[in-house]
């Protein structure tokens, strides 16, 4: 079965430095994959995707993700963090054909110190 | 802009009551879901439907129904609520246009608490 798993429960990073937040997934082929992102009392809000092609894909907000197919990830990054990021991060998966449920990782909760 | 719509962003209700969670999308999209958010556990699919009058069960239907009459409406619905059922449901729909990337538009999300 499908899985993605989020290692970190929680980050902190300090405003204007960098940032990684870690994804691995476990799919039979390679699914499409997503990150978005939830400000607190809101839905959930895309900030990129990949489908094929260039495995480093561009989002919005200055985030950027790279695929890696050999280790099974899809880390999210940015190089330098702003007190309005701090949100929570869910990486999703889905399948490239059929129906078109996503399966999501339990979230990350990025806290942005000053 | 795609809008997924949720009528109501907080409810309270009482344990035992009929509850109705409704949402609507404005893009002709023929997937809607319905998922639950709880701290720890993420988004989990309560129900998903493909087209009118079509449903799917998700990873936890127990106590939950749905029904979709229009193609932009879907409605989730608690037949007797209960403690363990309050929580933040989020609603979201998708396309099935070529190509076909299972991107998901979610709604603001309905958080409901059960006394």
């Amino acid at each position: 079965a499908q899985s993605v798993t989020q290692p970190d429960i929680h980050i902190t990073v300090s405003e204007g430095a960098s940032l990684e937040l870690r994804c691995n997934y476990s799919y039979g082929a390679t699914p499409y994959l997503f990150w978005y992102v939830q400000s607190p009392g809101q839905g959930l809000q895309l900030l990129l995707k990949y489908f094929s092609g260039d495995t480093l894909v561009q989002g919005i907000k200055g985030f950027e993700a790279e695929f890696k197919r050999s280790q099974s990830s899809f880390n999210l990054r940015k190089p330098s963090v702003h007190w309005s990021d701090a949100a929570e991060y869910f990486c999703a998966v889905g399948p490239r054909s059929g129906y078109s449920t996503l399966t999501f990782g339990k979230g990350t909760m990025l806290l942005v110190s000053p | 802009d795609v809008k997924v719509t949720q009528s109501s962003r907080y409810l309270v209700k009482r344990t035992g009551e009929k509850v109705f969670l409704e949402c609507v999308q404005d893009m002709d999209h023929e997937n809607m879901f319905w998922y639950r958010q709880d701290p720890g556990l993420g988004l989990r699919l309560i129900y998903f439907s493909y087209d009118v009058k079509m449903k799917e069960k998700g990873d936890i239907p127990e106590g939950y129904s749905v029904s979709r009459e229009k193609k932009e409406r879907f409605s989730l619905i608690l037949e007797s609520a209960s403690t363990n059922q309050t929580s933040m449901y989020l609603c979201a729909s998708s396309s099935v246009g070529v190509p076909n990337t299972g991107e998901l538009f979610f709604g603001e999300g309905s958080r409901l608490t059960v006394l």
